[in-house]
């Protein structure tokens, strides 16, 4: 596609729920990017996928959080039994290559995900 | 860790004037760093990158200063104007063998017509 597209752009659900949320890369990026915004602050990364390569999990803050990425294409963000202080923007992001420091990233416009 | 510091509180200019965003950060030396603007309910884009051994970088009304030794990047737009309105972050990859860029918490300007 022409962007990175994420979807659903808005997600409520209610504590202990599990939720999906769905990136597409941009065609032909290989490298894959999960950050999370919370209000006001800056963005925090989760997971990194390049690849073949095993993803950079160092950044999901519990073992509630899990991405897959499937053909090296879309990737899903799943949250298991949700929490009132999950409620944030969920961005995604691709790079070409991710192989490269100097790489830039291409967002999508985010999940908003708020937990009642 | 690695630490990327921007200035919290909102920057406020006068339409045409210069504004001049501030990023430090700590226990790393990055190759290169990168700056992006956010509007609200989008996601970050890109605008410019600067190397290690890059003291300056411009692109239109846009100017990039990066101080290894300082550890810090300033970012200027010129002849501001309204439409720069928004939150500006920088970014770099820290560590060695990382590759996922960490972003400071951003700068919000606001240029008043």
């Amino acid at each position: 596609g022409a962007g990175v597209s994420q979807s659903p752009s808005n997600k409520v659900t209610e504590k202990g729920k599990d939720v999906e949320l769905r990136c597409d890369p941009i065609s032909g990026h290989t490298a894959l990017y999960w950050y999370r915004q919370s209000l006001g602050q800056g963005l925090e990364f989760l997971i990194y996928f390049q690849g073949n390569s095993a993803p950079d999990k160092s950044g999901l803050p519990s073992d509630r959080f899990s991405a897959e990425r499937t053909g090296g294409s879309v990737s899903t963000l799943t949250i298991q039994r949700t929490q009132q202080e999950d409620s944030a923007v969920y961005l995604c992001a691709s790079s070409p290559t991710g192989g490269a420091t100097n790489e830039k990233l291409f967002f999508g416009s985010g999940t908003q995900l708020s937990v009642l | 860790s690695q630490k990327i510091e921007q200035n919290s509180e909102a920057l406020n200019i006068q339409e045409g004037k210069t504004a001049t965003l501030t990023c430090n950060y700590t226990n790393y030396s990055p190759a290169y760093l990168q700056w992006y603007r956010q509007d609200p309910g989008r996601g970050p884009v890109f605008l410019l990158l600067i190397r290690e051994n890059e003291k300056e970088k411009r692109k239109e009304r846009l100017k990039v200063t990066f101080d290894t030794t300082l550890k810090q990047s300033l970012f200027h737009i010129t002849a501001s104007q309204p439409a720069d309105s928004a939150t500006y972050l920088c970014a770099l990859v820290a560590g060695t063998g990382r590759r996922a860029l960490t972003f400071g918490s951003g700068t919000r300007l606001q240029v008043q017509p």
